[in-house]
């Protein structure tokens, strides 16, 4: 069955920094690959989509990274804020089916 | 735009009794939707995805005679988790799914089995 990996220790940066989380998979080939974040006893809010043709997707102060030879992706926040503190979660995805990582936890101190 | 609510947003229950969890969408309407489960630290697991008007397609390990899938509209979806026991405390989620850009979580319920 597939596997996703997150980093389920917390990443704790500085304000201004930039976050940088992995999201690694094995035994899948997603047609697409999402980034969510979710606060504590709140569902997911979707962040950003990356297709598998795809080795670069922007949005604001977000970045998102596919890689599919080294089944990775790299979700970077530029400029991080406090109030980015969140977990943030990759999803993968075929169709319609979507399968979740557990999450890394990230702390942005002032 | 694009709101989902779930009810209740917590509940404890009894072991043996049955517990019912609404999920609507509110200012959309969608005819794929899934429900998820989440424990403590742990990713979403997808437990069934369920089309308006058709049978919930449930996940290998899934029992679909506890977790009952009710998809009565196209912006409202129940669950009842039948004959409740302790390891089924969790955190409830429900999505509704509209493209491969737009899944609508709801907040979640957080079940608690005593």
């Amino acid at each position: 069955s597939q596997k996703i990996e997150q980093n389920s220790e917390a990443l704790n940066i500085q304000e201004g920094k930039t976050a940088t989380l992995t999201c690694n998979y094995t035994n899948y080939s997603p047609a697409y690959l999402q980034w969510y974040r979710q606060d504590p006893g709140r569902g997911p809010v979707f962040l950003l989509l990356i297709r598998e043709n795809e080795k670069e997707k922007r949005k604001e102060r977000l970045k998102v990274t596919f890689d599919t030879t080294l089944k990775q992706s790299l979700f970077h926040i530029t400029a991080s804020q406090p109030a980015d503190s969140a977990t943030y979660l990759c999803a993968l995805a075929n169709f319609n089916k979507f399968y979740f990582g557990s999450g890394t936890k990230l702390n942005v101190k002032p | 735009g694009a709101v989902v609510s779930q009810h209740p947003s917590w509940v404890i229950c009894k072991s043996g009794t049955s517990v019912k969890i609404e999920c609507r969408s509110l200012d959309f309407q969608a005819t794929t939707m899934f429900w998820y489960r989440q424990f403590p630290k742990q990713s979403l697991m997808l437990m069934a995805t369920s089309n308006e008007g058709s049978k919930a397609t449930y996940e290998q390990g899934v029992e679909k005679d506890k977790f009952l899938i009710n998809h009565a509209s196209l912006t409202l979806s129940t669950l009842t988790v039948t004959s409740a026991h302790p390891e089924d405390s969790s955190f409830y989620i429900c999505s509704w799914y509209m493209t491969r850009d737009e899944q609508y979580f709801g907040p979640g319920t957080r079940l608690t089995v005593t």
